[in-house]
């Protein structure tokens, strides 16, 4: 099985502009998260999303947003870039377990470059 | 809320050696426990999964106990080998789909 992928893998942006990132995850998949990773912070959680509804939500700024396609593939949109939207994002693809236990499965990551 | 710490921050170990990585947990409420790996610059591989149900897990030379009533897990690592430096990650989801994770702890194992 292919692993979750994420696209692209690098990005220079300017503050003010907008961005879109995607994400693919494992084949069956239901469920899509994405984190910011940064030096300061660590892994933080932005949203959740399961057959195209938006499950979870972290305490992140209205300029960040996502939706979920029908065929799980998840996108995420970061309006009017800040300096300090500079980061690491990361996706996971869950499903639960043959133990019902919900395991993550990450992508390789976004690394954003705010200027 | 439900906040994760890792001690030690960063840790440095002869090639050989038997370690232990810590993590804590406020809230005992938990489903599951996850240890990941980071490579830098990279994104995180899944290491061991551990139920709520369950004390501990092993694959190969790596060994993870959960001790829900303390809030705590470990991760040991047998006869460690410089491939096995990198950032390590615990995280833990009490409900939902939403994972807490920890700092993690930086490992370098010297040759």
């Amino acid at each position: 099985k292919a692993g979750v992928t994420q696209t692209p893998r690098y990005l220079i942006k300017t503050r003010g502009q907008q961005v879109t990132l995607s994400c693919s995850p494992i084949s069956g998949h239901r469920s899509v998260s994405w984190y910011q990773q940064t030096p300061g912070q660590g892994l933080q959680f932005l949203f959740e999303y399961f057959s195209e509804t938006q499950r979870n939500k972290g305490n992140f700024p209205g300029r960040f947003s996502g939706r979920q396609f029908s065929n799980s593939r998840s996108e995420m949109n970061v309006s009017t870039l800040e300096l300090g939207d500079s980061a690491l994002y990361l996706c996971a693809s869950s499903s639960l377990s043959g133990t019902g236990a919900y395991e993550q499965y990450f992508g390789p990551g976004t690394r954003l470059t705010v200027t | 809320k439900q906040e994760v710490t890792q001690i030690p921050a960063a840790l440095s170990v002869p090639e050989g050696e038997n370690l232990v990585l810590n993590c804590s947990f406020t809230d005992s409420a938990i489903y599951n426990l996850q240890w990941f790996r980071q490579d830098p610059g990279k994104g995180l591989t899944s290491l061991l999964l551990i139920q709520s149900s369950q004390r501990e897990q092993t694959s190969g030379r790596l060994n993870a106990s959960l001790d829900k009533s303390s809030g705590r897990s470990t991760l040991y690592i047998a006869a460690s080998q410089p491939g096995d430096s990198a950032t390590y990650l615990c995280a833990v989801r009490p409900g939902g789909n939403q994972f807490y994770f920890g700092t993690g702890t930086s490992l370098t194992v010297i040759p």
